[in-house]
């Protein structure tokens, strides 16, 4: 059984550019959510994908965008971005778009913006 | 208004002691809660779960304690490792949003040889 995995590990950028941040999910899992974690905090909901749709979302702004494909990885954009963005980035993948609870976690894309 | 919080920051704990981690919720309706380890560069790892049906919850030398009465539970981790340190979250699944996850603010906790 293959995990959760994302790429890059880490990611330097500047105000203002574009990022693609990928997951791959766990063999046999069709949902990939998505989380922000800033430093010295707890993982923010930012989307989740089911089945290619988004399947619920956090309070982040319409810059924060994603994609799952029909081998259910997922991508997440982050357009013009601040500096407040910087933080690692997390996805988890679970099997049921809300019906299975348990989320299996990626180690993360460390995002810095300059 | 959904959130789940934890009590301390940072729990320092002599190696075998028992370590006991606490967190609070405010949501009545919660009904599940889910327990994350974080260990440095690492994404949270599930440890144990408990429904609002159950005061409480064993695993392999972790306790959950949930006391609905007072919206709180508690993580219990008997004998402490150091391979036990690492930050460790209390999680809220939110059913009408597709199970996203309402994490506190995490405990880190130091174990001292």
């Amino acid at each position: 059984e293959t995990g959760v995995t994302q790429s890059p590990t880490h990611l330097i950028k500047t105000r203002g550019q574009q990022v693609t941040l990928r997951c791959s999910s766990q063999s046999g899992h069709n949902t990939v959510s998505w989380y922000q974690q800033a430093l010295g905090q707890g993982p923010q909901f930012i989307f989740q994908y089911y089945r290619e749709e988004e399947n619920g979302r956090g309070n982040f702004p319409p810059r924060f965008s994603g994609l799952q494909f029909p081998n259910y990885s997922s991508e997440l954009n982050v357009n013009a971005l601040e500096l407040d963005d910087s933080a690692l980035y997390l996805c988890a993948s679970s099997l049921g778009g809300g019906g299975a609870f348990e989320q299996f976690f990626g180690p993360g894309t460390r995002l810095t913006v300059l | 208004g959904e959130s789940v919080g934890l009590h301390l920051p940072t729990l320092s704990v002599q190696e075998g002691d028992n370590s006991i981690i606490n967190c609070a919720y405010s949501n009545s309706a919660s009904d599940y809660f889910i327990w994350y380890k974080q260990e440095s560069g690492k994404g949270p790892q599930f440890i144990i779960d408990i429904r609002s049906n159950m005061d409480k919850r064993q695993g392999q030398r972790v306790t959950v304690l949930l006391n609905k009465t007072v919206k709180h539970l508690s993580l219990q981790i008997a004998a402490t490792q150091p391979g036990d340190s690492a930050v460790y979250f209390c999680a809220d699944p939110i059913k009408a949003a597709g199970n996203k996850l309402t994490f506190g603010g995490g405990t880190r906790v130091l174990v001292k040889p």
